[in-house]
């Protein structure tokens, strides 16, 4: 069965360091999402994208983060200057192959810790 | 934007018994899912259900968008029920799911 994949599984950063999460969509979907999950906290919505550019964004989205998709396969979300409130879990997601339209599949997440 | 309420926040069972979880939602929505958070902290999906009633295996939902409200039925319980079970809504055009706060169930063996 198709699946959202995501690298890395874990990273510890200092605080301070750029992080790359990569997310590989499921293949014939459309919509890409980043969520995170700050520990024992709900999920939240970060940023979606369609056909390249961002569709929507939350207020949690500023200048610190920017998402990418690079190539046909990869959607990338980089968080710049990182600092201690950005360890969470990063679930990468995606929607929009024939059938189920609006149903979104998460990937497995990245834990990030920011020291 | 839109709210979800989920209930109870907490649930122990023992094994074997039934359980209903219940997810509000503050205004009309045109996609909504049901997942299982894992200890391992993956989402399952369990349901896509924007209307009407599902059933796999001993896990069941339905949801009533008239009123506002999805539930989410397990039976027979075991102790591999056991994580936090998430509601989460989408409405309109955007394609974005808002995540209730969850009910975190413990199944005893």
């Amino acid at each position: 069965e198709p699946e959202v994949t995501q690298t890395p599984s874990h990273q510890v950063t200092q605080m301070g360091q750029e992080v790359i999460l990569r997310c590989v969509p499921i293949s014939n979907h459309l919509y890409f999402y980043w969520y995170r999950q700050i520990l024992g906290q709900k999920v939240e919505f970060l940023v979606s994208f369609y056909n390249n550019e961002i569709s929507e964004k939350s207020e949690i989205f500023d200048d610190q983060f920017s998402v990418e998709r690079p190539d046909g396969s990869n959607f990338t979300l980089k968080i710049r200057s990182t600092k201690l409130e950005d360890s969470a879990m990063y679930f990468c997601a995606s929607s929009g192959g024939t059938g189920k339209g609006g149903e979104l599949f998460f990937g497995e997440g990245s834990r990030l810790t920011v020291l | 934007g839109i709210q979800v309420e989920q209930s109870p926040p907490d649930l122990i069972l023992q094994e074997g018994a039934n359980s209903t979880l219940r997810c509000n939602f503050s205004d009309s929505v045109n996609n909504l899912q049901w997942f299982h958070q894992n200890p391992w902290g993956q989402l399952i999906n369990l349901f896509y259900i924007p209307s009407g009633t599902k059933q796999n295996g001993r896990l069941s939902a339905t949801t009533v968008a008239t009123e506002r409200y999805s539930l989410l039925y397990i039976s027979s319980s075991q102790t591999t029920d056991s994580g936090v079970y998430f509601c989460a809504v989408g409405r309109g055009s955007a394609r974005q799911l808002t995540f209730g706060s969850g009910t975190q169930l413990t199944v005893l063996p």
